[in-house]
């Protein structure tokens, strides 16, 4: 079965610009968090949503991160006027239950 | 709050010999459940393992199982017969059963970085 996709794969962007960076779960997957991986760092928590509700957006680092799942499907991370402290990998996981199961990231680099 | 703690930043094992990777815990929830998951180099988080707080017997998946002291509060992986693509990073991570109605937050350690020599 299809499992958690990420598009796109790898993102280059000039500092100042703006980005957007989609999930899609696994089919049926009520809950889909964002995490945030800097290298040689273990995932942090960035949003989560059950459905197409956003119950907590805690771990967003700034106002410039704004997080979307309109249909309680796809979702996509938002990053405006991005800056090199942003350059990570942006990993998405969805669950049905107890288990996360995660996309293959996006690696986002920030010149 | 919760905290994981991996004390091991890398890991040398030769093929086909066990080997422990350590996770430490630290939760005020009575219920939660802790997970073990491998990144390759590739990047995508694989998972390996789940345990939950109140299964009585040690969770096991194939070559993996989980060393599960809840007095100590350790959940360690042990990975039987190593085998050279299990050279990777190694994340412990914990969150609450999503109906536990506690903090559903999950927490990662910083990671142990395992190399399988032949």
């Amino acid at each position: 079965g299809a499992g958690v996709s990420q598009s796109p794969r790898y993102k280059v962007a000039k500092r100042g610009q703006d980005v957007a960076l989609r999930c899609d779960p696994i089919s049926g997957h009520v809950s889909l968090f964002w995490y945030q991986q800097a290298l040689g760092q273990g995932p942090e928590f960035l949003t989560y949503f059950q459905n197409e509700a956003q119950l907590d957006k805690s771990g967003l680092p700034s106002d410039r991160f704004f997080a979307e799942r309109p249909e309680g499907s796809v979702s996509t991370l938002k990053i405006q006027r991005t800056q090199q402290e942003d350059s990570a990998v942006y990993l998405c996981a969805s669950s049905q239950k107890e288990t996360q199961y995660f996309g293959p990231g996006t690696r986002l680099l920030v010149l | 709050a919760q905290k994981i703690t991996q004390t091991q930043p890398g890991m040398f094992v030769q093929e086909k010999e066990a080997v422990t990777l350590d996770c430490t815990y630290d939760t005020s929830d009575p219920s939660y459940g802790l997970f073990w998951y491998k990144q390759p180099s590739s990047g995508e988080m694989i998972f390996l393992i789940y345990q939950g707080s109140y299964d009585q017997q040690n969770a096991t998946e194939g070559r993996y199982s989980l060393n599960f002291q809840k007095a100590r509060k350790s959940a360690n992986l042990v990975i039987s017969a190593s085998q050279l693509g299990d050279s990777a990073m190694y994340f412990c991570a914990m969150r609450p059963p999503p109906s536990s109605g506690g903090s559903y937050i999950p927490t990662f350690g910083r990671g142990t970085s395992l190399i399988v020599h032949p």
